[in-house]
């Protein structure tokens, strides 16, 4: 079945400067990466997702990137805030219905 | 529009105690997933609905843990003879259909302790 693995698990910012969270995966038929952060006391809410036919995509602060030959993708935040402190997980789909996440990262971004 | 439920919100049990929990996923969406997630960890699966279909319990970890939907609407998750290390987070989340490509919106979840 499919592992993901994330890096790191804790990651400290100055407000203003980048963030980049790493996930790589085993199963070369997963086709969808999605990324969720999650509050504390709350469930994960979805941010960005990727499919496999795309290497990039951006929204505003994130962006998110995925290299099908290497297996691995990656969270971009810019110019991070104070409220992008969070616990934010990669997940890999494969086999149609079967969603893997990694361990995730807490980030936190120091003003 | 209304997303996911999840209730109860906080579930104190005893050892060997069975607790169920309930999940009404957002109106319309024909797949419901439920996630364990224990203290620090990441979401582990448990099991998938899809519309009538018969669901994949290949991520339960026990026997003690079974799940059903009614209606292809709500979802009850019940564990039996509860044990400590039972004790997580309990995320359900649901998605428009099955595919692979569908966005999966989670509730904010239901904290189990067991004493």
């Amino acid at each position: 079945g499919e592992n993901v693995e994330q890096h790191p698990s804790t990651l400290s910012v100055q407000e203003g400067d980048s963030a980049v969270i790493k996930c790589t995966y085993s199963d070369s038929a997963s086709n969808y990466f999605p990324w969720y952060k999650q509050e504390l006391g709350k469930g994960p809410q979805l941010i960005i997702d990727i499919r496999s036919n795309v290497g990039e995509k951006k929204d505003q602060r994130i962006a998110v990137t995925l290299n099908k030959t290497a297996k691995h993708f990656s969270l971009h935040i810019t110019e991070t805030q104070p409220e992008d402190s969070a616990v934010y997980f990669c997940a890999a789909m494969y086999n149609n219905n079967d969603m893997r996440f990694g361990a995730g990262t807490r980030l936190t971004v120091k003003p | 529009g209304a997303g996911v439920s999840q209730s109860p919100s906080n579930k104190v049990t005893e050892k060997g105690k069975d607790v169920e929990l309930r999940c009404d996923p957002i109106s319309g969406h024909t797949a419901l997933y439920w996630y364990r997630q224990s203290l620090g960890q990441g979401l582990e699966f448990l099991i998938y609905f899809q519309g009538n279909s018969a669901p994949d319990k290949s991520g339960l970890p026990s026997d003690r843990f079974s799940a059903e939907r009614t209606g292809g609407s709500v979802s009850t998750l019940t564990i039996q003879r509860t044990q400590q290390e039972d004790s997580a987070v309990y995320l359900c989340a649901s998605s428009l259909e099955i595919g692979g490509t569908d966005t999966q919106y989670f509730g904010p979840g239901t904290r189990l302790t067991v004493l």
